[in-house]
């Protein structure tokens, strides 16, 4: 069974600039998460797609961040402009479906960004 | 709200010495809890999982074991290898099965 697909693994951009990243997560897997990693710190969650519409996108920086999940499936995570503060590490995850107990989530190897 | 606190390293230990790494959650009702693992320039995998309490998640020898009374679960090993130094997350999945919690993760050092 293929994994959570991201990419591009790696991105070194300068502040103010954009930049997207893009998941293709488990096929058949409802649930779609973007989490933020900071450098010695445990993932953060960024926003959560059950299916194409938004769950939780309470902690994304909705002035600088975007994401999106059009047909319920791929997903792209767009920062613009971006900051110094947004190096970190990018993780896609999905999960089968909502409602399930013990319900595993799949993550990405990440993408990894560094502004400077 | 519903959250997870590990204990804090960087945790150093010779191979073949004995690991635990300690976890405790607070949450309302009756989450499930989980071991991620993360190793240099990789994402997390899952390492074990428990869903009830007194549950028992095994792997790779690893063991947690799910303790309602004590709200913990701690990771062990008997004996670690080289191979196992990594950054070690425990996570926990609210009720509804899809809201998850990460700790903050402790890094294992094995040397040899």
């Amino acid at each position: 069974e293929a994994g959570v697909a991201q990419s591009p693994r790696y991105k070194i951009i300068e502040k103010r600039q954009s930049v997207a990243f893009w998941c293709n997560p488990i096929s058949g897997h409802a649930t779609l998460y973007w989490y933020q990693q900071i450098l010695g710190q445990g993932p953060k969650l960024l926003i959560q797609f059950q299916n194409n519409g938004v769950v939780d996108d309470s902690q994304l920086p909705k002035d600088r961040f975007s994401a999106e999940r059009l047909k319920g499936v791929d997903s792209t995570l767009k920062i613009q402009p971006a900051k110094l503060e947004d190096s970190a590490v990018y993780l896609c995850a999905s999960s089968f479906s909502l409602g399930s107990s013990g319900n595993t989530i799949y993550f990405g190897e990440g993408s990894w960004l560094t502004v400077v | 709200g519903d959250s997870v606190t590990q204990m804090e390293g960087p945790v150093t230990l010779s191979e073949e010495a004995f690991l635990t790494i300690n976890c405790t959650y607070t949450a309302t009702g009756y989450p499930s809890l989980f071991w991620y693992v993360q190793y240099p320039g990789e994402g997390l995998q899952l390492l074990l999982k428990a869903t009830k309490a007194d549950d028992k998640g095994s792997n790779k020898g690893f063991e947690a074991t799910y303790r309602k009374e004590t709200t913990s679960f701690h990771l062990e090993k008997g004996s670690v290898q080289v191979s196992d130094s990594a950054v070690y997350f425990c996570a926990l999945s609210a009720n509804t099965g899809n809201q998850f919690y990460f700790g903050t993760g402790t890094s294992l050092t094995v040397i040899p």
